[in-house]
């Protein structure tokens, strides 16, 4: 699996746009970019995933790059309650072993 | 829908003791994984089964851990002896295979963990 590069920590605004990059200069043609967080002394929950194409959901919006070298995951309106460790990992999925190979994440910290 | 349930959530032990970890899975999911997560490190892929067969090992100090999905279904990690070092959070996880369904984003579901302490 591609290995992703993150910042080790940021700070955000509780009310604004939590924007949080991800480098993955290497990754392959058929590997989706999935993004995870995890909540203190919780399993990491999923949040969303993309191939080539931005997508949104309930909880965030995923922008990936037309080289599809990098992607932001962005959280529009950040609570306290966002406050985590937010992975970015890239797998093959639907092809054999559909491991997630986990970094050191980024931590977010949300501010009152 | 019912998530993965995990037990014991927190075991204390002495080093050299052994100790036991139960998963049980979303029902149907046929993936189910074992991590370890040491102390502000991501989670590290112990074991992967699919169905009751093991796809994926290769990280598993198998000296002293093994695991078993002997039904398919719920499944056993265990740890003996422990050492310091296996202090972490033990995290199961499952998912399905179904890419026919819609809604399949092939994510991980993962339990609450289970905090291990080797003194």
């Amino acid at each position: 699996d591609a290995k992703t590069t993150q910042p080790t920590s940021m700070d955000c605004a509780e009310g604004r746009a939590a924007n949080l990059p991800c480098n993955h200069s290497t990754i392959s043609g058929n590997e989706y970019v999935y993004w995870y967080r995890q909540i203190h002394s919780q399993g990491p929950q999923y949040i969303i995933h993309g191939l080539k194409n931005n997508e949104t959901n309930e909880m965030a919006s995923l922008i990936i790059t037309e080289d599809r070298k990098s992607s932001t995951l962005i959280l529009p309106h950040a609570t306290l309650r966002d406050t985590a460790v937010y992975y970015c990992i890239v797998r093959v999925w639907g092809q054999g072993a559909q491991k997630l190979v986990f970094g050191q994440g980024t931590r977010l910290t949300i501010n009152p | 829908e019912a998530g993965v349930a995990q037990s014991p959530r927190y075991k204390i032990i002495e080093k050299r003791q052994s100790v036991a970890f139960w998963c049980n899975p979303i029902s149907g999911h046929a993936t189910l994984y074992w991590y370890q997560q040491i102390l502000g490190q991501g989670p590290k892929l112990l074991i992967q089964f699919q169905n009751n067969g093991v796809v994926d090992d290769s990280q598993l100090p198998k000296d002293r851990f093994s695991a078993e999905r002997l039904k398919g279904v719920d499944s056993t990690l265990k740890i003996q002896p422990a050492k310091l070092e296996d202090s972490a959070v033990y995290l199961c996880a499952s998912s399905s295979q179904n890419r026919r369904a819609g809604t399949n984003t092939g994510e991980l579901f993962f339990g609450e963990g289970s905090r291990l302490t080797v003194l």
